[in-house]
């Protein structure tokens, strides 16, 4: 069984859509938890952050942790054709210079 | 200016050659990685490098070796090259390693084995 698992996709919506994109993760040390966005053919860039439980908000992008449960979600409101890439889920220990993928959500907005 | 940079950004190559990778970063960051990416986008650490020194060594065939000539570079050669060799390998770096530093990633360097 993987460390992270996500939702795998690909998911395709309209635009204006709010996008739910979801880990699960089994290890309880992990605290750092990031999202990456990667468009087609470059590499992947930091999107969110969140140390621990909780939600994290940036703009339209919203970020939530619930160490509880060992779910992560990013939630992506009033989605634009711009958004769509892959998006990465990550996570890690104390170390968070060794992260952990998921294996990726491809995401399609249609206009 | 390209904070990561990497080359070539496409390698074909026959199996059993040996091939290497170069990267680069202008950003004055301590730590370098190198990361695959299989097919499936599942993007994996291979190795990291701080101030020259290697502190992640993933399982990793010996074929793979990087190199790390100063902070702002961080090779990586392979031997003997292999089918399942064939990915996309980023580079990234980051200030330091630890915590919550972003890493930035290269553009990554497209490998196809034959």
């Amino acid at each position: 069984q993987k460390e992270v698992e996500q939702d795998p996709g690909p998911l395709s919506v309209p635009e204006g859509a709010i996008v739910s994109l979801n880990c699960t993760y089994s290890n309880s040390a992990f605290q750092y938890f990031m999202w990456y966005r990667q468009y087609s053919r470059k590499g992947p860039e930091l999107l969110m952050y969140t140390y621990s439980s909780g939600n994290k908000e940036d703009g339209r992008f919203t970020a939530q942790v619930d160490k509880s449960s060992k779910y992560i979600s990013l939630f992506i409101r009033d989605s634009q054709p711009s958004d769509s890439a892959t998006y990465l889920c990550a996570m890690s220990g104390d170390n968070a210079g060794k992260s952990t993928f998921g294996d990726g959500t491809t995401l399609t907005v249609k206009p | 200016d390209t904070a990561v940079s990497q080359t070539p950004k496409y390698l074909v190559t026959q199996m059993g050659n040996d091939k290497s990778i170069k990267c680069e970063q202008n950003l004055g960051h301590d730590t370098m990685y190198w990361y695959k990416q299989d097919s499936k986008k599942f993007l994996k650490i291979m190795f990291s490098y701080n101030n020259k020194e290697l502190i992640i060594n993933e399982t990793v065939p010996n074929r793979f070796s990087p190199k790390s000539p100063d902070k702002a570079h961080l090779n990586l050669h392979i031997n003997s090259l292999e089918l399942g060799d064939s990915a996309v390998y980023f580079c990234a770096s980051s200030q330091f390693f630890g915590g919550t530093d972003t890493q930035y990633f290269g553009p990554g360097t497209r490998l196809t084995v034959l």
